[in-house]
């Protein structure tokens, strides 16, 4: 089976300091590894995903993410948080051996302070 | 990639009655799945739309609560049937080309109340 966790609900940061929101995954095949943001009253926004390669992924808005297969995460980072980030943030996993089915973690909600 | 529209965006519905939620796609996709989010929690998967066959139920979820139509690659409907306050969420579809690498692109979602 597989599972994805967030174990943080929310992250509080100031504008320009760096932003981290954590993943761990746990998938029995090859993980596929995705980031979304959903802003209030808005669907879920792709962001990034991690396939195969390079274990550092850039996206969108300026984030990027570092896939660390030893520690199975995968967190997502900004290096200058913008008050506009302030969001909700799902990781998800895919099982590269089990399907189309993506699991999602619980979230982390993301607030920038001017 | 795919530009997804659902309706309605949001409702209210009464206790009982059944509503059924459009999804649309500017582009033929091979899998379309249906997803609820309850209020301040992540997405469950409800069902993997099937074109031509009955869709896939993920467990907890079942045909005669959430009946699914998908009558060809660019649509396809979600009904919440005999509603109780329990159904309020947000119902999200969700498309992609089928292959394990593809991203999941997702609609604006719709935003039911139920009293």
């Amino acid at each position: 089976a597989q599972s994805v966790a967030q174990p943080e609900d929310q992250v509080n940061v100031a504008e320009g300091n760096p932003l981290t929101v954590k993943c761990t995954y746990s998938v029995s095949g090859n993980p596929y590894l995705f980031w979304y943001v959903q802003y209030p009253n808005r669907g879920l926004q792709f962001l990034l995903k991690y396939i195969t390669g390079d274990n550092l992924v850039k996206g969108s808005y300026g984030f990027e993410a570092e896939f660390n297969k030893s520690q199975t995460s995968f967190h997502l980072k900004k290096p200058s948080a913008l008050v506009s980030d302030s969001a909700l943030y799902f990781c998800a996993v895919r099982d590269g051996a089990a399907g189309n089915k993506l699991t999602f973690g619980g979230g982390t909600r993301v607030l920038v302070k001017p | 990639s795919a530009v997804i529209s659902q309706k309605p965006s949001r409702d209210i519905c009464q206790r009982g009655t059944s509503l059924t939620i459009q999804c649309q796609v500017d582009s033929q996709v091979t899998m379309m799945f249906w997803y609820r989010q309850q209020p301040g929690q992540s997405l469950t998967l409800i069902a993997t739309a099937n074109q031509g066959s009955e869709a896939t139920y993920e467990s907890g979820f079942v045909i005669d609560k959430f009946p699914i139509s998908r009558p060809n690659l660019t649509f396809s409907t979600l009904t919440v049937s005999n509603m109780s306050p329990e159904d309020s969420s947000i119902y999200l579809c969700s498309v992609s080309q089928g292959f394990s690498t593809d991203t999941q692109y997702f609609g604006p979602g719709t935003r039911l109340t139920v009293l």
